[in-house]
């Protein structure tokens, strides 16, 4: 069945790199997003990749793909206080409405 | 600007009471979604609209019910039946890219 797998927390020091991990088991996904959520907001879209693509790159952030692994990360650089909050991965399929949410990571940053 | 609006903020239902849950957006997109945060449990799916006057189920729809009379509004009523509502509800909308959603701000429900 259809599920998108991160842990739930992370903690790292202001400066240094975050890296997000979450696994995904269905293989006809078609794009994976990573959408990020602060306290008592909605989620908002930092970035996607296509699943033809293994690599993307935004400013501080960076997407890596691995498709036979089924893995994606997101790593972001420089990390400040403002990056704290709650990173959900997400995943769909070509032509097909249903996007499926992993249950987020709480990243904490630690002074 | 546009954007999508979700009102109220925070609401307190009642044992026993329907309670409806505003979604507005003026951004002219096709596609809206509800979904139910828990804490935890990330977002679950509760219903979507594709078009105006059309819907359908997600994976928690028992106890809600939606309508899509205006391609706009998209409210959410959260019914008597639904004996667990405590939970943030989130709105979003998108014009078709897959994944690419609009977020509201959320509503917070609690029971009284």
């Amino acid at each position: 069945g259809e599920d998108v797998e991160q842990s739930l927390f992370l903690s790292v020091r202001e400066g240094d790199s975050s890296v997000i991990n979450c696994t995904y088991t269905d293989s006809s996904s078609t794009y994976l997003y990573w959408y990020k959520q602060e306290p008592g907001a909605g989620l908002q879209l930092l970035t996607y990749i296509f699943s033809n693509m293994d690599m993307k790159q935004d400013q501080r952030l960076t997407v890596l793909l691995n498709k036979k692994d089924k893995h994606l990360s997101l790593r972001i650089a420089d990390t400040q206080t403002g990056d704290s909050a709650i990173y959900f991965c997400a995943e769909s399929k070509w032509r097909d409405d249903k996007i499926i949410f992993g249950k987020g990571t709480r990243l904490h940053i630690l002074p | 600007d546009g954007g999508i609006t979700q009102s109220p903020k925070y609401l307190f239902r009642k044992e026993g009471q329907n309670v409806t849950l505003s979604c507005e957006q003026n951004l002219n997109h096709d596609a809206m979604y509800w979904y139910r945060q828990d804490p935890g449990q990330g977002l679950r799916l509760i219903y979507y609209s594709q078009i105006v006057n059309d819907f359908q189920k997600g994976d928690i729809a028992e106890g809600y019910s939606v309508s899509r009379e205006k391609k706009e509004s998209f409210p959410l009523t959260v019914t008597s039946a639904q004996k667990n509502p405590t939970a943030f509800y989130l709105c979003a909308s998108t014009s078709g890219g897959r994944g690419q959603l609009l977020f509201g701000s959320g509503t917070q429900l609690s029971v009284l």
